[in-house]
């Protein structure tokens, strides 16, 4: 079964904390990308990778970074988080046709 | 530029009644087309896609979209509404073929409220 799975679901941190979202999937795509969904203002891209080693910013990346050293995985790090990163992440993986996505993430920095 | 409009932020509809949610999108190529659906609490499920061919493609769930090239609109339709549809929609825009940029351009969502 296709499927992209990321950890944690859930994560209360602190202001300053390093704290890292993972994301595998299982299909062999080389696109990834990793969202950011807020209230009014939909799901914004914060980093995408077309392959291994290849990795390039999204809409909105700064305060995040990610690696992408093996095909299924793509994590998402958050070196010193901030109460504006409080959101709901998503990872999606994408294929020639649809993007598959994780069940998302749900961010709360306090 | 690349845009997709979701021009209805909210709409309720009764229970059994007929749905049409609009998407217009702005692409320099012809593009692929989605909707997906994502329930509270839930992560993104694609509903339907359009690549090529028929314009009126059918999707799970009993949900169907038309393509419309000169309107340059992906409208998602369902005939009677289940309480069960209440969610958000997304309408997404993307790169044909299998080149290595994939990126999808999101329409801002359309929340779905059914009233019993």
């Amino acid at each position: 079964e296709a499927q992209v799975t990321q950890n944690p679901r859930y994560l209360i941190t602190v202001t300053g904390k390093k704290l890292t979202v993972t994301c595998s999937q299982n299909m062999n795509h080389e696109y990834m990308s990793w969202y950011r969904q807020d209230p009014g203002l939909g799901l914004r891209q914060i980093y995408y990778s077309m392959n291994v080693e290849v990795t390039d910013k999204g809409d909105v990346p700064e305060g995040y970074k990610v690696s992408r050293k093996e095909k299924r995985n793509f994590p998402l790090i958050l070196e010193s988080p901030s109460p504006n990163q409080t959101s709901l992440y998503f990872c999606a993986s994408r294929g020639p046709s649809e993007a598959f996505f994780g069940q998302g993430t749900r961010l709360t920095v306090v | 530029a690349q845009s997709v409009t979701q021009p209805d932020i909210h709409i309720t509809v009764s229970e059994g009644a007929s749905l049409e949610l609009r998407c217009n999108y702005s692409y320099g190529a012809t593009p692929y087309l989605f909707w997906y659906v994502q329930s509270p609490g839930q992560g993104l499920q694609l509903l339907l896609k359009y690549f090529s061919g028929d314009t009126l493609v059918q999707g799970i769930k009993g949900f169907e979209a038309e393509f419309k090239r000169s309107q340059s609109s992906f409208n998602l339709r369902k005939p009677s509404v289940h309480w069960s549809d209440a969610a958000e929609y997304f309408c997404a825009v993307g790169p044909a073929g299998g080149g290595n940029n994939r990126k999808l351009i999101w329409g801002l969502g359309t929340s779905l409220a059914v009233n019993p």
